[in-house]
């Protein structure tokens, strides 16, 4: 079955670009209706969509991180990658991605998150 | 932007009991856009539901989930050892935006 697997620094300067990438295994991350996201989750706090991309290149931000996120996809090496600009302390956080489900059932479209990766720890510090 | 407000923050009871999460959002979201998560310290979440009321492959049919509108309701009926975690709902909005609520701690009496 579809596993995710993130990957990156673990430590990363005040003011400077947070990278992650996003292996999928088990499957094409090229196949099927799905978005690829990004969610994160500062300890001991819920949970914050960062965004998503589909393998056309189509991508959605949330707009409170809008203007420092860019999310990528690299369909040759079956993966999708983050970039957070100009981090601080409060981008401390566990780093997920998730395979995003659009489903279309009987005329609805359903809209899901059924694959998580295990998640990957960021913290921002000097 | 819709808000999604979980309650009670924190539920405790005992194994065999029943549980009811409550998931009420600011605005009427479509129940095919409602899902619920389940996550365990140190784990990521897991889909539970989805469409309001759907099953995700592989969860005990102990859990069920309802509603619509702004109001969401995940039920648990027979607690096992095991369902002691956080819960979370989740909506997909316009723009779009995705949401999730707080989260709902539910802890061994």
């Amino acid at each position: 079955q579809v596993q995710l697997q993130e990957s990156g620094p673990g430590l990363v300067k005040p003011s400077q670009t947070l990278s992650l990438t996003c292996t999928v295994s088990g499957g094409s991350i090229s196949s099927g209706s799905y978005y690829w996201s990004w969610i994160r989750q500062p300890a001991g706090k819920g949970l914050e969509w960062i965004g998503r991309i589909y393998t056309s290149g189509s991508t959605n931000y949330n707009p409170s991180l809008k203007s420092r996120v860019t999310i990528s996809v690299d369909t040759s090496k079956n993966q999708f990658s983050l970039k957070l600009s100009s981090v601080t302390a409060a981008d401390t956080a566990v780093y997920y991605c998730a395979r995003d489900v659009v489903a279309t059932i009987r005329n609805y479209y359903y809209y899901y998150m059924d694959v998580w990766g295990k998640g990957t720890t960021v913290t921002v510090s000097s | 932007e819709i808000v999604l407000t979980q309650s009670p923050g924190t539920l405790s009871l005992s194994p065999g009991e029943r549980a009811t999460l409550s998931c009420r959002a600011s605005q009427s979201v479509s129940s095919s856009y409602l899902a619920w998560y389940q996550q365990k310290p140190g784990q990521a979440p897991r889909l539970l539901i989805y469409g309001a009321s759907s099953r995700a492959t592989g969860i005990p049919d102990r859990f069920s989930g309802s509603g619509s509108g702004t109001d969401f309701t995940l039920t648990i009926s027979r607690l096992e050892p095991e369902d002691f975690a956080v819960y979370y709902c989740q909506q997909y909005g316009s723009s779009p935006k995705i949401t999730f609520g707080q989260g709902t701690r539910l802890e061994i009496k």
